[in-house]
């Protein structure tokens, strides 16, 4: 049964870059499968941010700015996010999550515990 | 891009009652749909794949139906444990996606 834990800061300041890591266990993320960041704004709802593909390809929310970056360690079986100059704004419950094929469609079928990070000097 | 909305973004109901969420997607999106539940502070959970499929261990009280730019999701008797906030998510543009509002379900 694969499980995602995520790790990394849960406060960062102003103008900062946020660095959060997803480890994956249980699952080769070699093996396929696209594997995505969400955020959660307190009180509001959910807003894909990305995906990256085990091949390292990268696919962003094209209504997001381009702050955000994934990368992916096939080696060290995780998955990265990071999001430069973060403002107040930026303050979110993220989650990263794996996208399994169901035969005609993708779905995020397993979840990080997720990660509130506030930005706040 | 493609927009989702649901309606209502929030409703009131009791243990046993049936509940009817709807989603839109501004263009079709085939039966490119999923259905996540989410309960206060935490991860979401994937009730519903490809509009109607029940993802694994997901109680049959459950359902979805819809093709096209119309899907509902259905809780036929409502219990204790799934009063939760429900998101729509399409997947017709993958590897992009994009989720709905959120319909809030709470105890009336």
């Amino acid at each position: 049964q694969v499980q995602l834990q995520q790790s990394g800061p849960g406060l960062v300041k102003p103008s900062e870059t946020l660095s959060l890591t997803c480890g994956v266990s249980g699952y080769s993320i070699s093996n396929g499968y696209y594997w995505g960041w969400i955020r959660q704004p307190p009180g509001k709802g959910l807003e894909w941010i990305g995906s990256i593909h085990h091949s390292g390809n990268t696919y962003y929310n094209p209504s997001l700015e381009s702050r955000f970056t994934l990368s992916v360690s096939t080696s060290k079986n995780q998955f990265s996010l990071k999001l430069s100059s973060v403002t107040a704004a930026d303050t979110a419950v993220f989650y990263c999550a794996r996208a399994l094929w169901f035969g005609n469609l993708w779905g995020f079928d397993s979840w990080g515990q997720g990660t509130l990070v506030t930005v706040s000097s | 891009d493609i927009e989702m909305t649901q309606s209502p973004s929030s409703l009131s109901a009791s243990v046993g009652d049936r509940v009817t969420i709807t989603c839109r997607a501004s263009q079709s999106i085939s039966r490119y749909l999923n259905w996540y539940q989410q309960i206060s502070g935490k991860a979401p959970k994937l009730l519903i794949y490809a509009a109607s499929s029940l993802q694994s261990g997901v109680p049959s009280r459950f359902s979805g139906s819809g093709s096209g730019t119309d899907f509902t999701l259905t809780i036929s008797s409502l219990q204790p444990e799934d009063f939760a906030t429900y998101y729509c998510q399409q997947s017709h543009t993958t590897p992009t996606f994009t989720f709905g509002p959120g319909t809030k379900v709470d105890v009336k």
